[in-house]
């Protein structure tokens, strides 16, 4: 199972918005609606922002939103604030009960 | 308050074994399937296996089938991972994880360092 591409990195100002893709294939993000991402700060665990392809856990900021569209998934970041520097990975079921995540962006506030 | 706290990381020999654990409270654990990730160092996240709620289901990564074991006690809330014949690409800090919609509760992880 391959990995999920992501853009290795996105930049933006604060304020704006920054959409990072994920795609993958049939088998995988085009073939369920569960896509999840995560945020992850250097040398910290991953933090669930989005799952199933469009909901927010508890707690997690209304500037995070994701969406699907074939084999790509989106996570949107907007009203960029600098706390949003970190890498962010998407993740999808990959049938047989097994799961497959992105190659991982860095997202930078200028 | 949800705590998964992983134990059991440390420096390996190519072809040796180590076994993981997870010990977790604030959740019933027994409600939830749980998962193992790891991360290589300066790389990405890897999903390496999954476990059912009463463990009679169990899922692995085709980098790790055959060679690694997932298994949990849930009288205990702790998870395990049973990891044989090791190799220098096992590298990585391993994560336990509880699995709904997503990972959404994660241990600090452990580091696992397989070298000769």
């Amino acid at each position: 199972q391959s990995a999920l591409t992501q853009p290795r990195s996105v930049s933006g100002s604060p304020g704006q918005s920054v959409t990072i893709s994920c795609t993958g294939t049939s088998s995988d993000v085009g073939g369920y609606d569960y896509v999840s991402w995560y945020q992850q700060y250097p040398g910290k665990a991953p933090k669930l922002i989005i799952y199933d392809v469009t909901k927010r856990p508890s707690g997690v900021s209304d500037r995070f939103s994701g969406s699907k569209s074939g084999n790509t998934a989106s996570l949107i970041i907007s009203g960029l604030q600098a706390d949003d520097e970190a890498h962010y990975y998407c993740c999808s079921y990959a049938r047989s009960y097994t799961y497959v995540f992105g190659t991982g962006t860095e997202v930078s506030v200028l | 308050e949800v705590q998964l706290v992983e134990s059991g990381g440390g420096l390996v020999q190519p072809g040796g074994s180590l076994r993981l654990s997870c010990a977790v409270s604030g959740f019933t654990f027994n409600n939830f399937a749980m998962s193992w990730v790891r991360q290589a160092p300066e790389k990405g996240l890897e999903w390496v296996t999954s476990i059912t709620t009463r463990g009679d289901g169990t899922y692995y990564a085709a980098s790790v089938k055959g060679r690694f074991t997932i298994f949990r006690d849930n009288s205990k809330d702790t998870l395990f991972l049973q990891m044989n014949n090791v190799r220098v690409e096992d590298t990585a800090i391993y994560y336990c994880a509880s699995h709904s919609s997503g990972f959404p509760f994660w241990g600090q992880g452990t580091l696992v360092a397989v070298s000769s």
